[in-house]
């Protein structure tokens, strides 16, 4: 079966700082990748589309200097958190979209101190 | 950004019981999708439907692909401890570049 890898699975940073976070589609390859974001309590809203090569496209209301995304590879996501901020303190889930269809990471919580 | 409309947005039963849960929408959909969330996880994904009308079940859970394709219902039967989680409906509209639109999620508690 389709499976993606999310790391880290937490991590607490300093406000100010960036944070990586890294999606990888282990046992296929993935044209597409997703990211979302989800706050307590609520649904995912997608943030990005990512296509391998090319530029990410932006959800509106998403500021694309802040959250920096890079596909390299068929395989290879990240997610770049810039200058984090306590507000940015979330949720953040990658999607990975193959033959199998559409297949999460497990997510990475985020906690901006 | 936009949303499918779900509900319920909570529901708490006893084990055993039956569960219904749907989503709406204003738009046409291509694909539907029923995805369960436990704390701190990404989703996991239980059913997919691609075909208006069409009915599939996977193990006590069955889907059907409303037939104006606005809508989508998840049903859960005999429910146990282990179905407690949240569980979202997704849709993909042609041509959306692939991207999913989520529901708002359904809580559901199981009483043992």
């Amino acid at each position: 079966g389709a499976v993606v890898s999310q790391h880290p699975s937490w991590v607490i940073c300093k406000s100010g700082t960036s944070v990586k976070i890294e999606c990888r589609s282990l046992d296929f390859q993935a044209t597409t990748m997703f990211w979302y974001r989800q706050f307590p309590k609520q649904s995912l809203m997608l943030m990005a589309t990512s296509n391998e090569g090319s530029k990410a496209t932006y959800e509106q209301g998403v500021e694309k200097d802040k959250f920096l995304i890079n596909h390299a590879s068929l395989t290879l996501s990240t997610l770049t958190v810039t200058s984090a901020h306590p507000e940015d303190s979330s949720f953040y889930i990658c999607s990975a979209k193959g033959n199998y269809g559409y297949t999460f990471g497990s997510g990475t919580r985020l906690t901006v101190v | 950004g936009q949303q499918l409309n779900q509900s319920p947005q909570s529901m708490f039963i006893q084990e055993g019981e039956d569960v219904s849960m749907n989503c709406t929408s204003s738009s046409i959909f291509n694909t539907w999708l029923w995805y369960k969330q436990d704390p701190g996880e990404g989703p996991v994904l239980l059913i997919a439907l691609y075909k208006a009308g069409e009915l599939t079940s996977n193990g006590r859970l069955t889907a059907q692909f409303g037939i104006t394709r606005k809508d989508s219902f998840l049903n859960i039967s005999a429910s146990i401890p282990s179905d407690v989680g949240i569980y979202f409906c997704a849709g993909q509209k042609s041509g959306n570049t692939g991207k999913l639109i989520f529901g708002q999620g359904t809580t559901l508690q199981v009483k043992p």
